[in-house]
Order: C-alpha cells, then sequence, then structure tokens
C-alpha cells in the first residue's frame, strides 16, 4: 500500500497549458516536499510546505499544503518545455523519525 | 550540483554477487540516507546514519548493510544480489538528521543485476 498517492501518474501537454499534480494520503503529515527529478539525475528539491493550508509560490509554481496536512498540490501555470521532469512529493512524519515518505511521482513532458 | 557525489555512476554485476556503492555527503553534513529507486516501487527509504551511527531503517533488506565512516562518508553494500536489485540506489544528505532538514541528493548509483 502506498502511503502517498499522486495523481495522475503520467502527464503529457503542450507548452502553455496549465496543469496540476495532486499529492493525497489518509495520514498527517509534519511536512510535505516537491521535488523535481530530471533522468540520470538525484532529485531535486523545489519547496517545503509546513502548516496545514500553506500555499507558497515558486515563479509559475504554486504548492499548497491541505489544511489537514495529509494531502499537497502542485500547480504549474503556463507550462513550458524545461518543465519537464519526474515530480514527487514526499511526507515527513516526526513519529517515524526522519525519513521521508515518497509518492511514486508523476511525469510531465511538456511539447512545444 | 548538490555538492553530494555517489559513486560508481553505473555498476552491472552477476546474480549472487556483491557490491559496494559509496557516498560523500555535502560539506558539514552530519546525515546520510540512502534511498533505492525502482519503477514499480518508486523511491522507497533504506536507512539513515547520523555521525557515524545508525539513526532510521527503512525497508532494508537483510542482505543489504550500510556504515558511515569517521569521516562521514557512507557505504551502502548489497549482497547476494537477484535481478530484483536493479535499480538506481540514492544517497542523501542533511545537515542534522532532523526532519526540518532539507535533504540534498547525489546523482545516484545505478545497478544492473543481470
Amino acid at each position: 500500500t502506498q502511503l502517498l498517492e499522486q495523481s495522475p501518474q503520467f502527464l503529457s501537454i503542450q507548452e502553455g497549458e496549465n496543469l496540476t499534480v495532486y499529492c493525497n494520503s489518509s495520514s498527517v503529515f509534519s511536512s510535505l516536499q516537491w521535488y523535481r527529478q530530471e533522468p540520470g539525475e538525484g532529485p531535486v528539491l523545489l519547496v517545503t510546505v509546513v502548516t496545514g493550508g500553506e500555499v507558497k509560490k515558486l515563479k509559475r509554481l504554486t504548492f499548497q499544503f491541505g489544511d489537514a496536512r495529509k494531502d499537497s498540490s502542485l500547480h504549474i501555470t503556463a507550462a513550458q518545455p524545461g518543465d519537464t521532469g519526474l515530480y514527487l512529493c514526499a511526507g515527513a512524519r516526526r513519529q517515524a523519525g526522519t525519513a521521508l515518505i515518497f509518492g511514486k511521482g508523476t511525469t510531465l513532458s511538456v511539447s512545444s | 550540483d548538490s555538492g553530494v557525489t555517489q559513486t560508481p555512476k553505473h555498476l552491472i554485476t552477476a546474480t549472487g554477487q556483491r557490491v559496494t556503492l559509496r557516498c560523500s555527503p555535502r560539506s558539514g553534513d552530519l546525515s546520510v540516507y540512502w534511498y533505492q529507486q525502482s519503477l514499480d516501487q518508486g523511491l522507497q527509504f533504506l536507512i539513515q546514519y547520523y555521525n557515524g551511527e545508525e539513526r532510521a531503517k527503512g525497508n532494508i533488506l537483510e542482505r543489504f548493510s550500510a556504515q558511515q565512516f569517521p569521516d562521514l562518508h557512507s557505504e551502502l553494500n548489497l549482497s547476494s544480489l537477484e535481478l530484483g536489485d536493479s535499480a538506481l540506489y540514492f544517497c542523501a544528505s542533511s545537515a542534522t538528521g532532523t526532519s526540518a532538514d532539507t535533504q540534498y541528493f547525489g546523482p545516484g548509483t545505478r545497478l544492473t543485476v543481470l
């Protein structure tokens, strides 16, 4: 059973379109992180959200943490080919130590 | 560049063999994590060390072991390899090893077991 469910698993869109990726769980997390991973490289941290209801913006990317700290979303406005990659959400649960629990990821392909 | 280095980048070996993966954390980071990434399971936490001591254990098989040395570099040893062990193995490091820390990932080692 996957603790963090990401959807959709794959997304193929045209440049300029908007998209939202979801990360859902039945568990509460003390924080949730979003990573982007390119082929042949390790995940790179985009953002960490720690407060229920928190919204963070990073240029064209908007991240939201659910009020109950069980879910999160990543919205990309006007996607560009450079946004192509694997987007991973990862949750930290204080009672489980410091291990991050990762979703399986959303593979995004943006074509021009 | 995250500052975390991993060697080798690629490793091809046969079933039943033993391999060692190496990781050097970012300068100043005391904690090292090992993850396994496969297509069907995604990124799975294996084990964490902090300043030479094991801190947390995840889905690490008994055939696998790890250690962190006094200079803070870490090694992941995989023995009696099976086809299913083929995966990307990532090392990450963080400053203090707490849940509030940012983990910085290395470029990974791609292990292929034939």
